[in-house]
Parts: C-alpha cells; structure tokens; sequence
C-alpha cells in the first residue's frame, strides 16, 4: 500500500499570501494519479486538483497542483479567507486502492 | 443539480448492522463507478469500498473486507452500504462519492453519522 505523507501539518498564513503544501509517497504514483481536496468544518471534502495538476470544474485558478512520482505539491498563489480549511492528497493505485494524506491544516496567521 | 444524499446512519452497537443508502440525483448515474468513503471524528479520510457502474466490479478496503457489503440499484439511482459486524472503529461519517475517470471522487455527498458504541 501507498502511504501519503502531508507537510507541514498546520500552516499559518495571512490572506494574500501564497501556501505550498506539499505530499510525498512512498513509492511512485501511477500515472500521475494524484488528487487534492479542501475540507471544511463540518463539509464533505470538494475535489481541486486531479491528474496531479489538473482543475477541478468551477476551481478558482489560485489553485494549481505539480509534480510526478513521489512528490506532489499544491499550491495557492493568494490566500483569500474562504481557503483556509484542512487539504488531503489522494493517490489511486492498482487493486484499485485509493490511499489519503493525513492532511495539511491552513491556518488563519 | 448534481447531488448525492445520504441516509441510515445511527446508533448501534458491537456486533450489530447497518444499512446506508445514497440517493443520486442530477446525473445519470448508471454512467458512473461509485464508492464509499469514511472519516473518524476527528481523524482523516480512508476509502471503504467501490463498485463498477453496472455492479459487477467491487472491492473493498482490507479494513472492512468480509464485514460490508456494497451494492447499487441504477433503477433508483441508489448506492447502499450494508454494514454488519460492526466495530468501535468502524464509528464515523460515511460518505457516497462520485468516482471521476478511475482516480477521483468528484461529486460527495453531505455524510451520514454511524456510531458504534454499547
């Protein structure tokens, strides 16, 4: 199994500034089978980024996800208020097998 | 518009099942792979089952392996969950979610509470 391992845990930001958060697997990723969700209090996850760079429909394009193999990051180039929530990455691999980050808290500064 | 509501979690307690359902609406849903997906109070995401858009591909987590059954009605646009067996760790929210190509979950519903406590 594919573990996915987030970093930092929390990051405190302000608005308008940028947020790398970044997930690291334990062995590559196929095909670029990578996803990140934002999560809410209280709100089901929404999907952001799949194909490890790809937007999701009706994602705002301050968000951008990059990388290949093990490393994977998400970016947010300005911060706006309603981004700061927790983020999970998510891999699928063969089986199938859908493994989750232990997710990166965005933090208010 | 595109929804997934699910319904029949609740209180039970070791030993005992469960059975949740989630009602598709605003996409044809025989079109589409469809899974469960839960998430401890407090704790993160873990997958828990999926299943082929005509029913005949299932699989399921090691986690719940032999315990849960998936099954799906695209007659009632319904995706069910029946949970037996049940374990203090299995005690969270469920969620139906939308598979999007194979890799993704793009559409999720609000959840459904279980807990698993005597």
């Amino acid at each position: 199994e594919i573990v996915l391992t987030q970093s930092p845990g929390t990051l405190s930001l302000s608005p308008g500034e940028r947020a790398t958060l970044s997930c690291r697997a334990s062995q590559s990723v196929s095909s670029s089978y990578l996803a990140w969700y934002q999560q809410k209090p209280g709100q089901a996850p929404r999907l952001l980024i799949y194909g490890a760079s790809s937007r999701a429909t009706g994602i705002p394009d301050r968000f951008s996800g990059s990388g290949s193999g093990t490393d994977f990051t998400l970016t947010i180039s300005r911060l706006e208020p309603e981004d700061f929530a927790v983020y999970y990455c998510q891999q699928y691999g063969s089986s199938p097998e859908y493994t989750f980050g232990q997710g990166t808290k965005l933090e208010i500064k | 518009q595109v929804q997934l509501v699910e319904s029949g979690g609740g209180l039970v307690k070791p030993g005992g099942s469960l059975r949740l359902s989630c009602a598709a609406s605003g996409f044809t849903f025989s079109d589409y792979y469809m899974s469960w997906i839960r998430q401890a109070p407090g704790k993160g995401l873990e997958w828990v089952s999926y299943i082929s858009s005509s029913g005949s591909t299932i699989y399921y987590a090691d986690s719940v392996k032999g315990r849960f059954t998936i099954s799906r009605d695209n007659a009632k646009n319904s995706l069910y969950l029946q949970m037996n067996s049940l374990r203090a760790e299995d005690t969270a929210v469920y969620y139906c979610a939308r598979i999007f190509r194979v890799d993704a979950f793009d559409i999720w519903g609000q959840g459904t509470m279980v807990t698993v406590s005597s």
